[in-house]
């Protein structure tokens, strides 16, 4: 069974400076998607950033970007320019690609980083 | 695009009292989720169905039951609510061929 850990449980930073987040995982798998998703509170969840595991080129969405260490299962989340709007838990994911795409893929969550952003 | 829609929003039951959270997407996705959310602990997955006919157990299944009533509709059933189950639902869908999951809104649930 896989594990994701965040150690994190609450973090805080000033507006407009950079964050980052960590979470490792571990599995047995080579082949997997790892996820950071934002749950504001409205409590829905919002998928922030994807990687997929055969991926050596880090992935990054605007502000948002992570540093994947698959040797070191390690997945962290950086959030440069912070903002207001990031207030927010965060949630590092990981799910195992099924091989013939069955949809039996479970997504397993890290137990969450309370990220606040002071102004 | 209504997406995942979940009923209700919020409930408070009795010990021992019975109830089904309602799920729906309108994606046409195969696979649909029930997780629950408590402080500290994450989301964790109570059951899924990989298509419509086929249900699995998930991480924490016990006192849950679910039914996949077809390709769209994914209920999550509690026969005798404990306060143990209070917590926050959320149900989810993907496609098959996408790793991407759509999460509803969540259902807050409260046991005396």
């Amino acid at each position: 069974a896989q594990t994701v850990t965040q150690s994190q449980p609450e973090m805080s930073v000033q507006e407009a400076e950079t964050v980052t987040l960590s979470c490792t995982y571990d599995t047995s798998e080579n082949n997997y998607y790892l996820f950071w998703y934002k749950q504001p509170p409205s409590r829905q969840m919002i998928l922030v950033i994807r990687q997929e595991a055969y991926k050596q080129q880090n992935a990054t969405e605007n502000r948002f970007s992570v540093n994947f260490q698959k040797a070191a299962k390690s997945f962290s989340l950086k959030i440069s320019d912070s903002q207001l709007g990031d207030t927010a838990m965060y949630f590092c994911a990981f799910m195992k690609q099924g091989a013939s795409n069955f949809g039996n893929e479970k997504l397993t969550f890290g137990t969450g980083t309370r990220l606040t952003i002071i102004p | 695009n209504a997406g995942v829609t979940q009923t209700p929003k919020f409930q408070v039951l009795k010990t021992g009292q019975s109830m089904t959270l309602q799920c729906a997407q309108d994606m046409n996705h195969n696979s649909m989720y029930w997780y629950r959310q408590d402080p500290g602990m994450g989301l964790r997955l109570i059951y899924y169905s990989a298509s419509e006919g086929t249900t699995d157990k998930g991480e924490v299944p016990n006192g849950y039951n679910v039914s996949r009533l077809n390709k769209r509709e994914f209920s999550l059933r509690l026969e005798s609510a404990a306060p143990s189950q209070t917590s926050v639902y959320f149900c989810a869908s993907k496609h098959r061929f996408n790793e991407k999951l759509f999460f509803g809104s969540g259902t807050q649930l409260s046991v005396l």
